[in-house]
């Protein structure tokens, strides 16, 4: 099984900053990864994929950069609205989340 | 547009059956481009992907290993939905369960509709 390990756990940042998420693959995952943004009780959005492909609809201030075993997600000037917990997700071969990364707005 | 709507029982007996129902509408199960999935996300283990159902000609079922002799995933054409069913359930298996669509851009794969979630707490 693949481990993704996402860091920090916890991200405090002010408003209009940049915030920047990583992930890191156990193995090789090339560029089969995605990102997901869950808010509370509601079910996870797809943001990105293909490590760097942003989903019909998510804004221009979300990027994903990265391939083999290294992934960032970064938002580049945060709004009030992008407070959630972030998860990345390998699909080399069956699916693994990583533990996610939980944005603050400070 | 697509979306899932989850039904089932929120409160399921140690040892027994975990059965819940994932009814699409927009795109159909026998879709030979889309793969339908059940994910669980639980405190100790955050998100769980437990397995999927998909056509291409004939049915296809992947599970995880973790789950794979108590798990089953079955496609209801005529009702357009696919359900989930996790036997011999233990307090380890209460979790928020979600089903999910898979969609690809013939190179990348991704989870791009969700159902809201059913919690399932597993308790006598």
């Amino acid at each position: 099984e693949i481990v993704m390990t996402q860091s920090p756990a916890t991200l405090s940042v002010s408003p209009g900053d940049r915030a920047t998420l990583s992930c890191r693959a156990s193995q090789s995952v090339a560029s089969n990864l995605a990102w997901y943004q869950q808010k509370p009780g509601q079910a996870p959005r797809l943001l990105i994929y293909g490590a760097s492909t942003r989903a019909t609809g998510i804004p221009a201030r979300f990027s994903g950069s990265g391939s083999g075993t290294e992934f960032t997600v970064t938002i580049s000037s945060l709004q009030s609205e992008d407070s959630a917990v972030y998860y990345c997700q390998q699909y080399n071969n069956w699916p693994t989340f990583g533990q996610g990364t939980k944005v603050e707005i400070k | 547009q697509v979306q899932l709507q989850q039904s089932g029982p929120g409160l399921v007996k140690p040892s027994q059956t975990l059965s819940l129902t994932c009814a699409i509408s927009g795109d159909s199960v026998s879709s030979n481009s889309a793969a339908w999935n059940w994910i669980r996300r639980s405190p100790s283990r955050g998100l769980e992907w437990l397995g999927k159902t998909f056509f291409r000609s004939k049915w296809y079922n992947d599970y995880a290993v973790a789950v794979k002799s108590r798990i089953t995933i079955n496609p209801d054409t005529s009702k357009n939905q696919f359900s989930l069913q996790l036997n011999s359930v233990t307090p380890e298996d209460t979790a928020v369960y979600y089903c999910a669509r898979e969609g690809s851009d013939r190179y990348y794969y991704y989870m791009d509709v969700w159902g809201k979630g059913t919690t399932v707490t597993v308790s006598s």
